[in-house]
């Protein structure tokens, strides 16, 4: 299995309060991505990295921000939780962006809850 | 028309049976396609990709019809192991990745 790991695991948290999420990865591999899931909606792409400090947007990218500091880790920050942000995220992980068999990894998920 | 479309299901298929699915997309331009399999309460992981001209592996086959802007799975002989949610992957010439919101399927023994 890649080498992807995703902390916390399930998280409960206010509306209002900041949460972040940490996405690591031992691969070396320069692409990750946050996506978030629920019912009725396919994964949807949050914020993705390219390299080091460069990330860009995706579909569903309002109030979640993204730091990448080190190779390994990508974090997403929820700056102020709400409810509609209740969902399970996962973090993904590839050697190029764009491959016609390009293949990504995936983290475990973690259970974000927003009270 | 939705970017990527499949049937929710469930398909309740007895155990050795053949069960097929389709996924289609409606940007003609998509470049990639792929079939990921997720259990419940998992993560995806990339059951197989599909090329131009059709691949098998195993008891899985994937097809592209370009022409008619779908992708099928074909899946011989179920297994109970089988039971699945299987979600559709299309990317784009813009680098659009696109997940389908799957097709969840339940083995019968």
């Amino acid at each position: 299995d890649a080498g992807i790991t995703q902390s916390p695991r399930h998280k409960v948290t206010e509306t209002g309060t900041p949460v972040t999420l940490r996405c690591h990865q031992t691969e070396n591999h320069r692409y990750m991505y946050w996506y978030r899931q629920d019912p009725g909606h396919g994964l949807r792409l949050i914020h993705y990295s390219y390299g080091v400090k460069d990330t860009d947007k995706g579909e569903v990218s309002d109030g979640y921000s993204v730091s990448r500091s080190k190779t390994e880790d990508f974090l997403l920050t929820l700056e102020s939780a709400t409810s509609s942000q209740t969902s399970v995220y996962f973090c993904a992980i590839s050697p190029l962006r764009q491959n016609p068999y390009n293949e990504q990894f995936f983290g475990p998920g973690t259970r974000l809850t927003v009270l | 028309r939705k970017e990527v479309e499949q049937d929710p299901g469930p398909f309740n298929v007895p155990e050795g049976a053949t069960v097929a699915f389709n996924c289609t997309y409606s940007n003609s331009a998509s470049q990639s396609f792929f079939w990921y399999r997720q259990d419940c309460r998992k993560e995806p992981k990339l059951l197989m990709s599909v090329y131009s001209s059709g691949n098998e592996d195993g008891r899985f086959t994937a097809q592209l019809n370009r022409a008619s802007q779908y992708i099928s799975l074909l899946i011989r002989d179920s297994k109970l192991s089988d039971s699945a949610t299987y979600l559709c992957v299309v990317t784009t010439r813009d680098d659009k990745i696109i997940f389908g919101k799957g097709t969840r399927l339940h083995i019968l023994p």
